[in-house]
């Protein structure tokens, strides 16, 4: 089942703007991730922010948490064309040494020049 | 350079036919995962293993079966009781305290039907 609803769907947005894209949940997380994809390829991590925690920053990254509304959002700040890509939010539930992950749908983001 | 590494990158599958996805990691890592992704969509959990020769069913396991005979590999086979293959295919790992590390994901699989 896919736990995660992102908004909006689709992004597009100019070089120098920043991003934002959100991400709902419905049930209880340890914690929560974002991925993204380019075109064809494979996810890669980008940030995780425990169910404890309430903001974290990496870079031009900056995750916030909120989970008495059950929500994430991921801001980008001075975007590049090379940000073009698919992200995803990713819950997890902590199963032994497995972390079972439940994606959202994504949010296609599209810089331009 | 360690990752993981799925092969073929593009397959066809012939009606009746089963066929593998393989995936290997050299990442020394303990827990691997497949996931399927549909167009325009999210991942799907498959099936997954924490140690060799032990593996649990994800959301989506029927017409699927997978293997974990070795640590660094965990081949996926998309058997003909899985009516609707076509989909991207991904395999992923985690080291040892899963569930506060992110997943490593391979380039992964493109399979279609003839």
């Amino acid at each position: 089942s896919q736990q995660g609803e992102e908004d909006p769907q689709a992004l597009s947005i100019q070089e120098g703007e920043n991003a934002t894209m959100n991400c709902s949940y419905k049930t209880s997380i340890n914690n929560l991730q974002w991925y993204r994809q380019n075109s064809g390829r494979g996810l890669v991590h980008l940030i995780l922010i425990r169910s404890n925690e309430r903001e974290k920053h990496s870079g031009r990254l900056r995750v916030t948490l909120d989970t008495s509304k059950k929500s994430s959002s991921l801001l980008i700040t001075a975007s590049r064309a090379a940000d073009t890509a698919s992200y995803f939010c990713a819950t997890a539930l902590n199963t032994g040494t497995a972390s079972k992950l439940t994606f959202g749908t994504g949010t296609r983001l599209q810089v331009t020049l | 350079d360690g990752g993981i590494t799925q092969s073929p990158k593009y397959l066809f599958r012939k009606e009746g036919q089963n066929v593998t996805l393989s995936c290997e990691q050299n990442l020394n890592h303990d827990a691997m995962y497949w996931y399927r992704q549909d167009p325009g969509q999210g991942l799907r959990l498959i099936y997954y293993s924490q140690i060799v020769n032990d593996f649990q069913k994800g959301d989506i396991a029927e017409g699927y079966s997978v293997s974990r005979e070795k640590k660094e590999s965990f081949p996926l086979t998309v058997t003909s009781a899985q009516k609707n293959p076509t989909a991207f295919y991904l395999c992923a790992s985690t080291p040892k305290g899963g569930g506060y590390q992110p997943q490593h994901f391979g380039d992964g699989t493109r399979l279609s039907i003839l």
